[in-house]
């Protein structure tokens, strides 16, 4: 049983560039959350798709968007790169509905490593 | 609001010595907490979760006890390896939320 993939595992862009990470979640798993980790930090909430929506949020700018396609794999756009944007970014991977008695646990996959120049 | 403050590392132990990893959280209502370990060159892989009050979350000889009364998370091992090395994060998410907070990690190396 595949996990999260992610792709492409690492790659260098320059200031201004357009850049496009692409994710696939673990199977059985509907929902798909961004995550960007910068060097030597803890991952920090981008936002979360499901059902081909955006449904939260975290506080990052309109140059980070998304899309979720109907498979539920999901891309991560980042418009207008600046040097700030270098991290790791981590997809993960979760179902929508635990019931009453679990908690959600994100299955994560390895990450795209971003490196802007 | 949400957060999740965990002891600065690194923490250098000694093969089969003890560990405690201590995190703290604030949080609004009654989140779930979790600790995650990240390998080199990997992504994070969830080690142990709680998600009430007084429940103890244990994994491959890791434990940690939801501490409401204290707000903390604190993770232990007994006898470390060398395999253990790792930054481990500590996480919450309010109940139903999805939305994970997590910590700054803490590197822990394992010497022989």
């Amino acid at each position: 049983d595949a996990g999260v993939t992610q792709s492409p595992t690492h790659l260098i862009k320059t200031r201004g560039q357009q850049v496009t990470l692409r994710c696939s979640p673990k199977s059985g798993h509907d929902t798909v959350s961004w995550y960007q980790q910068a060097l030597g930090q803890g991952p920090q909430f981008i936002f979360q798709y499901y059902e081909e929506e955006e449904r939260q949020r975290g506080n990052f700018p309109d140059r980070f968007s998304g899309h979720q396609f109907p498979n539920y794999s999901s891309e991560l756009n980042v418009n207008a790169l600046l040097l700030g944007d270098s991290a790791l970014y981590l997809c993960a991977s979760s179902r929508k509905f635990v019931g009453l008695s679990g908690a959600n646990v994100l299955t994560f996959g390895a990450g795209s490593r971003l490196t802007v120049l | 609001g949400n957060s999740v403050t965990q002891m600065e590392g690194p923490v250098t132990l000694s093969e089969e010595a003890f560990l405690t990893i201590n995190c703290t959280y604030t949080a609004t209502g009654y989140p779930s907490l979790f600790w995650y370990v990240q390998y080199p060159g990997e992504g994070l892989q969830l080690l142990l979760k709680a998600t009430k009050a007084d429940d103890k979350g244990s994994n491959k000889g890791f434990e940690a006890t939801y501490r409401k009364e204290t707000t903390s998370f604190h993770l232990e091992k007994g006898s470390v390896q060398v395999s253990d090395s790792a930054v481990y994060f500590c996480a919450l998410t309010p109940y139903n939320f999805n939305k994970f907070y997590f910590g700054s990690g803490t590197k822990l190396n394992v010497k022989p």
